[in-house]
């Protein structure tokens, strides 16, 4: 799986947007880019996930640059239940199996 | 109903013990997980099952063996407990990935192992 950097840490104020990015410059073709979330002491939890295109769904948006070297995952609205370690990872299943690897993630803060 | 569900959630035992930590899944699932989360929050995987067939395996001593009586249950047995066992263990699930096929991991909620 493709490596990913992201900001150890960030600080968003409720109700406003978060915009948590992540690069992952050596992506290849097949190579989706997935989001997870693990709230303080919990199971990670899926968000959202993409190959080309932005997605959207109930829980957030997901941005892919063109040329798919990086992402942005965005929560339009955050509330304090949205504090969390925020992991970005790329998967690859070609090999007809898959190595979910994370990283060490953002945690992010979402103050009142 | 829980989707992934793990028992015990607490764990505390003595070096040298052996232990096992049960995973069932109730979602129809494929393929199941055992990842390893430390002190330092790494999350590292450790096995994956399809259809009780061990498909993943990566660099974890062999006093760790996984038992996937059938593809609902993957259950984790460690032998000798050694203080540097002391983690979060979390069990997870997915649909056999395809490519194309939103495939996404559903974990439990852990089991807190203490070696003492």
């Amino acid at each position: 799986d493709a490596k990913t950097t992201q900001p150890p840490s960030m600080d968003c104020a409720e109700g406003r947007a978060a915009n948590l990015p992540c690069n992952h410059s050596t992506i290849s073709g097949n190579e989706y880019v997935y989001w997870y979330r693990q709230i303080h002491s919990q199971g990670p939890q899926y968000i959202i996930h993409g190959l080309k295109n932005n997605e959207t769904n109930e829980m957030a948006s997901l941005i892919i640059t063109e040329d798919r070297k990086s992402s942005t995952l965005i929560l339009p609205h955050a509330t304090l239940r949205d504090t969390a370690v925020y992991y970005c990872i790329v998967r690859d299943v070609t090999g007809g199996y898959q190595k979910v690897t994370f990283g060490t993630g953002t945690k992010l803060q979402v103050i009142p | 109903d829980t989707a992934v569900s793990q028992t015990p959630k607490y764990l505390v035992t003595q070096m040298g013990n052996d232990k096992s930590i049960k995973c069932e899944q109730n979602l129809g699932h494929d393929t199941m997980y055992w990842y390893k989360q430390d002190s330092k929050k790494f999350l590292k995987i450790m096995f994956s099952y399809n259809n009780k067939e061990l498909i993943i395996n990566e660099t974890v001593p062999n006093r760790f063996s996984p038992k996937s009586p059938d593809k609902a249950h993957l259950n984790l047995h460690i032998n000798s407990l050694e203080l540097g066992d002391s983690a979060v263990y979390f069990c997870a699930s997915s649909l056999f990935p395809i490519p194309g096929q939103r495939t996404e991991l559903f974990f439990g909620s852990g089991t807190q192992l203490s070696v003492l």
